[in-house]
């Protein structure tokens, strides 16, 4: 079965710096990822979709001059939490599908981000 | 605005028990409606529906929508200690882009 790969799984960090985390499909080309965010007891809330080549579309009340994606590939997309704060500790995970319109979604494995 | 909603928000059972955890929607222009199980990490996929009225099985666990009343339903039956986790539904947008809208989650403990 496809496979997403995550990295890294979990990122302590002091507030103020950055964070780069990645999401790459292992054996498949993925025009399409998708970016989450759940905090502890909550459901997962879409943050952005990561188009290959171009800008990702952002979902509403998320900030993109903070949560900055690119996709420079058809296996990669990369989702760096600027300035992290301690409010941005979560869990962040990632899916992509084969076609941008296939429901099969395969999820990574999610990064727990904890900023202090 | 999309909205997806689950409940209960968390149930508690016993080893044995039978379970229906309710997924309720106010959109319809998706295409299908998934079921998750998240444990720790990553959600696992359980079910994807798409048309009214057909049920869909596996083991234990059986699921059906309803279009005309904007719902669906997870049955577990005998629930095991290992059923438990958060059962997230969610609804698959074809028509943007693919992306995924998911209800809050139902948090179920099963209890030996």
């Amino acid at each position: 079965g496809a496979v997403v790969s995550q990295h890294p799984s979990w990122v302590i960090c002091k507030s103020g710096t950055s964070v780069k985390i990645e999401c790459r499909s292992l054996d498949f080309q993925a025009t399409t990822m998708f970016w989450y965010r759940q905090f502890p007891k909550q459901s997962l809330m879409l943050m952005a979709t990561s188009n290959e080549g171009s800008k990702a579309t952002y979902e509403q009340g998320v900030e993109k001059d903070k949560f900055l994606i690119n996709h420079a590939s058809l296996t990669l997309s990369t989702l760096t939490v600027t300035s992290a704060h301690p409010e941005d500790s979560s869990f962040y995970i990632c899916s992509a599908a084969r076609e941008s319109t296939n429901e099969k979604l395969f999820f990574g494995s999610g990064t727990q981000l904890s900023v202090l | 605005e999309d909205k997806v909603v689950q409940s209960p928000l968390s149930l508690v059972v016993h080893e044995g028990d039978t379970v229906t955890l309710n997924c309720s929607y106010e959109v319809t222009n998706f295409r299908s409606l998934l079921w998750y199980k998240q444990e720790k990490k990553a959600p696992t996929f359980l079910f994807m529906l798409t048309s009214s009225g057909i049920e869909k099985k596996s083991g234990r666990l059986s699921s059906i929508l309803d279009k005309k009343e904007l719902f669906s339903i997870l049955n577990i039956t005998a629930t095991q200690t290992g059923d438990s986790a958060i059962y997230l539904c969610a609804l698959f947008f074809y028509n943007q882009g693919g992306k995924l809208i998911f209800g809050q989650g139902t948090e179920l403990s099963v209890k030996p």
